[in-house]
C-alpha cells in the first residue's frame, strides 16, 4: 500500500517567509509525527496527532512553528517568519493505533528539505 | 531530560565481520527500543525494535536488550558494504506515543 508521503520534497525560502509542509499519513494510521533533522543530527521531535486527541506541542521550538490536523488525516506544519536556522529536512511519521505486543511502528516519509536562504 | 546516546562513530568493519551498534538510555519508564537505519539524503526505516530482555534475531539482525543496565544494541553479522548507513536508537516512553532519539551511528563497511 502507499507510505507516508510528504511535500514538497524540497523548499527554498527567503528569510522571513512563511512556508507550509504538507504530510499525508498512511491512510488509517492515527498518529501522525513531526521531526526536524539537522544536518548531521538526530530526530529532533516536534509535534504528535493522536486521533481527536489535543496534540502534543511541546517540541516545537517557537511560536512561529505550528501544525494542524485535518479531519483526522493530513496534516501542515507551518513555519512564519523563517529564519536560517530553521533550514532542515521536516520529517513526518505515522503510527497506527493497533499495537503489536504493546508496540507502535512509526513509518516515514521522504521528507522536506528546507532551505532558508 | 529524557536523552538517548549513541555514539557517533563512524564505526568501520571489514566485509562480512559483526557489526555492533550501541545505544544507552536515560528513562527507566522506556518500553519498547527500535533501531532504524538511514541511508545519507533518505529518511529513516525500521529495521527492528525489541521490548523484553534478552535478544531477537531477524535474520542478519540482532537487538539484545538489558533494562537493568538500560542498554540496547544491535548486531550486524555478515556485514555488507551495503549496510553502510547511519543507525538511530529509538525509545518509545511508556504509555505514551512519544519517541525519543539518539543521534545515530554511522556505520562504514568496508569492501
Amino acid at each position: 500500500g502507499a507510505g507516508v508521503s510528504q511535500s514538497p520534497s524540497n523548499k527554498v525560502t527567503e528569510k522571513g517567509k512563511d512556508v507550509e509542509l504538507r504530510c499525508d499519513p498512511i491512510s488509517g494510521h492515527t498518529a501522525l509525527y513531526w521531526y526536524r533533522q539537522s544536518l548531521g543530527q538526530g530526530l529532533e521531535f516536534l509535534i504528535y496527532f493522536q486521533g481527536n486527541s489535543a496534540p502534543d506541542k511541546s517540541g516545537l521550538p517557537s511560536d512561529r512553528f505550528s501544525a494542524e490536523r485535518t479531519g483526522g488525516s493530513v496534516s501542515t506544519l507551518t513555519i512564519q517568519r523563517t529564519q536560517q536556522e530553521d533550514s532542515a529536512v521536516y520529517l513526518c511519521a505515522s503510527s497506527p493505533r493497533e499495537e503489536i505486543a504493546g508496540v507502535r511502528e512509526q513509518y516515514f516519509g521522504p521528507g522536506t528539505r528546507l532551505t532558508v536562504t | 531530560q529524557k536523552e538517548v546516546e549513541q555514539n557517533s562513530g563512524p564505526l568501520s568493519v571489514p566485509e562480512g565481520a559483526i557489526a555492533s551498534l550501541n545505544c544507552t538510555y536515560s528513562d527507566r519508564g522506556s518500553q519498547s527500543f527500535f533501531w532504524y537505519r538511514q541511508y545519507s539524503g533518505k529518511s529513516p526505516e525500521l529495521i527492528m525494535f525489541i521490548y523484553s530482555n534478552g535478544d531477537k534475531e531477524d535474520g542478519r539482525f540482532t537487538a539484545q536488550l538489558n533494562k537493568a543496565s538500560q542498554y540496547v544494541s544491535l548486531l550486524i553479522r555478515d556485514s555488507q558494504p551495503s549496510d553502510s548507513a547511519t543507525y538511530l536508537c529509538a525509545v518509545n516512553l511508556g504509555g505514551t506515543y512519544k519517541y525519543i532519539f539518539g543521534t545515530g551511528t554511522r556505520l562504514k563497511v568496508l569492501a
